[in-house]
């Protein structure tokens, strides 16, 4: 069965840095293009970065001013988003998801919450 | 690119039909793919490349379009289907999402 958990979010205060992981299981992690999404409370989706499988191509969306660093350890099949010079604007739920054969989005994980607050 | 979804809300009776709208701002091929998102659960796929089934999910489901313009019809409504129901295109990066329709039964 194929499991995405997140973990890493909490309270921090604007300015402020987190490291958000996703631990995957399930299936073989080192072969596919992992994502994270994030939502914003009572708000859409938001696509936020992409790395390839290798880990050597990564992908930003144009909001996070290089704020955000993608990156990935196929040892230990985990995903791992840094957030850095956090703003309140970043307060949401942050989803891993899996890239599947069509691009679309497979999996999710249950999401970690990041709460930028002073 | 912009996905704009329509309606953002609707309210529908048990068995009736609902088709959601989802309009690409450039042309996007059938690299559009659905998704439902009950309150306070993670969104789940529904409908792939625009118009392909994905296992587990009703046959009540279903998806057209290509080009910029797509639809997702959910036929014969049930309760459970109260969701937020999401388009997102994959043709080009940064992926995007459109903004959401909510769906009352």
């Amino acid at each position: 069965e194929v499991q995405l958990l997140e973990s890493g979010g909490g309270l921090v205060q604007p300015g402020g840095s987190l490291r958000l992981s996703c631990a995957a299981s399930g299936f073989t992690f080192r072969t596919h293009t992992m994502i994270w999404v994030r939502q914003a409370p009572g708000k859409g989706l938001e696509w936020v970065s992409s790395i390839n499988a290798a880990g050597d191509d990564t992908y930003y969306g144009d909001s996070l001013k290089g704020r955000f660093t993608i990156s990935r350890d196929n040892s230990k099949n985990t995903l791992y988003l840094q957030v850095n010079s956090l703003t309140v604007e970043d307060t949401a739920r942050y989803y891993c998801t899996r890239r599947a054969s069509l691009r679309e989005f497979d999996y999710w994980g249950q999401g970690t919450l990041v709460i930028v607050s002073s | 690119i912009v996905l704009t979804q329509s309606p953002d809300f609707q309210s529908v009776a048990p068995k009736e039909k609902v088709t959601i709208t989802c309009r690409a701002s450039q042309s996007i091929g059938t690299t559009l793919h659905w998704y439902q998102q009950k309150t306070d659960q993670s969104p789940k796929l529904l409908i792939k490349y625009a118009s392909q089934s994905i296992s587990g999910v009703p046959s009540r489901f279903s998806g057209s379009g290509s080009g910029s313009e797509f639809t997702l019809t959910i036929n014969s409504l049930e309760f459970e289907d109260a969701a937020t129901y999401y388009c997102h295109q994959s043709s080009r990066l940064p992926d995007s999402f459109g903004q959401g329709t909510k769906l009352e039964i």
